[in-house]
C-alpha cells in the first residue's frame, strides 16, 4: 500500500499571504497520479488539483499544484478567507487508492 | 447537473450487515461510462477508499475490508449500493459515494454525494 505523508499538519497564516503544503508518497506515482481536496466541517471533500497540477472545473487559479514522482506541493498563492480548511492529497496510481491524513490551514 | 445522494441506516448494530445506497441523478447510468467509488471518514482513520464499479459491473476492492464488502450497481434504476458485512465499532464514519473523473479511468474523484453518518452500536 502506498502510504501519504503530509507537512505540515496545521498552517496557521492570515489572509493574503501564501501557502505551501506538501506530499511525499512512499513509492513512485506514475503519471503523476495524484490528487488534492478541500474539506470544510460538514461537507464532503472537493476537487481541487488532479494529476498533479490540472486545476479541476471551477478552481480558482490561485490554487496551484507541482511535483513528480514522490513530492508533491499545493501552493495557494493568495490566502482567501474561505480558503481555511483541512487538504487531503490522494493517490490513484495504485490500488488500494490511499490518502494522506490532511493538513489543517486556520486563520493566524 | 450530476449529483449523488447517499441512504441508508443511520445505526448497524455489531455483526450485523451494513447497507447503504447512493442515487445517481443528472445523468443516465445506463450511456454514462463512469466508475464509481464508496469511500468512508472517520476520526480514527481518515478517508479510505472502500471500493469502485465500472457501470457494466466489474469492481474492485481495498482488501483491508477482508473481502467483507460488495459493491452492485442498478443502472435501470440509477444507482449503486455498498453492503459490509460484519461490522465492528470500526466500520463506524461518514460514508460517501463518489464518481471517477471522466477523462481518467479509475481517478480522482470530482462529484461526491454529501454522505451519511453510520453508527455501530447495540
Amino acid at each position: 500500500e502506498i502510504v501519504l505523508t503530509q507537512s505540515p499538519g496545521t498552517l496557521s497564516l492570515s489572509p493574503g499571504e501564501r501557502a505551501t503544503l506538501s506530499c511525499r508518497a512512499s513509492q513512485n506515482l506514475s503519471r503523476g497520479s495524484l490528487a488534492w481536496y478541500q474539506q470544510k466541517p460538514g461537507q464532503p471533500p472537493r476537487l481541487l488539483i488532479k494529476g498533479a497540477s490540472k486545476r479541476a472545473t471551477g478552481i480558482p487559479d490561485r490554487f496551484s499544484g507541482s511535483g513528480s514522482g514522490t513530492d508533491f506541493t499545493l501552493t495557494l498563492s493568495r490566502l482567501e478567507p474561505e480558503d481555511f480548511a483541512v487538504y487531503y492529497c490522494h493517490q490513484y496510481a495504485r490500488t488500494p487508492y490511499t490518502f494522506g491524513p490532511g493538513t489543517r490551514v486556520d486563520v493566524k | 447537473q450530476l449529483q449523488l445522494q447517499e441512504s441508508g441506516p443511520g445505526l448497524v448494530k455489531p455483526s450485523e450487515t451494513l447497507s447503504l445506497n447512493c442515487s445517481v441523478s443528472g445523468v443516465s447510468m445506463t450511456n454514462s461510462f463512469n466508475y464509481w467509488g464508496w469511500l468512508r471518514q472517520s476520526p480514527g482513520k481518515g478517508l479510505e477508499w472502500i471500493g469502485t464499479i465500472y457501470y457494466n459491473g466489474n469492481a474492485w476492492y481495498n482488501s483491508s475490508l477482508s473481502s467483507r464488502a460488495t459493491i452492485s450497481v442498478d443502472t435501470s434504476k440509477d444507482h449503486l449500493s455498498l453492503q459490509v458485512r460484519s461490522v465492528t465499532a470500526a466500520d463506524a464514519g461518514v460514508y460517501y459515494c463518489a464518481r471517477h473523473v471522466v477523462e481518467t479511468p479509475m481517478g480522482a474523484f470530482d462529484i461526491w454525494g454529501r454522505g451519511t453518518l453510520v453508527t455501530v452500536s447495540s
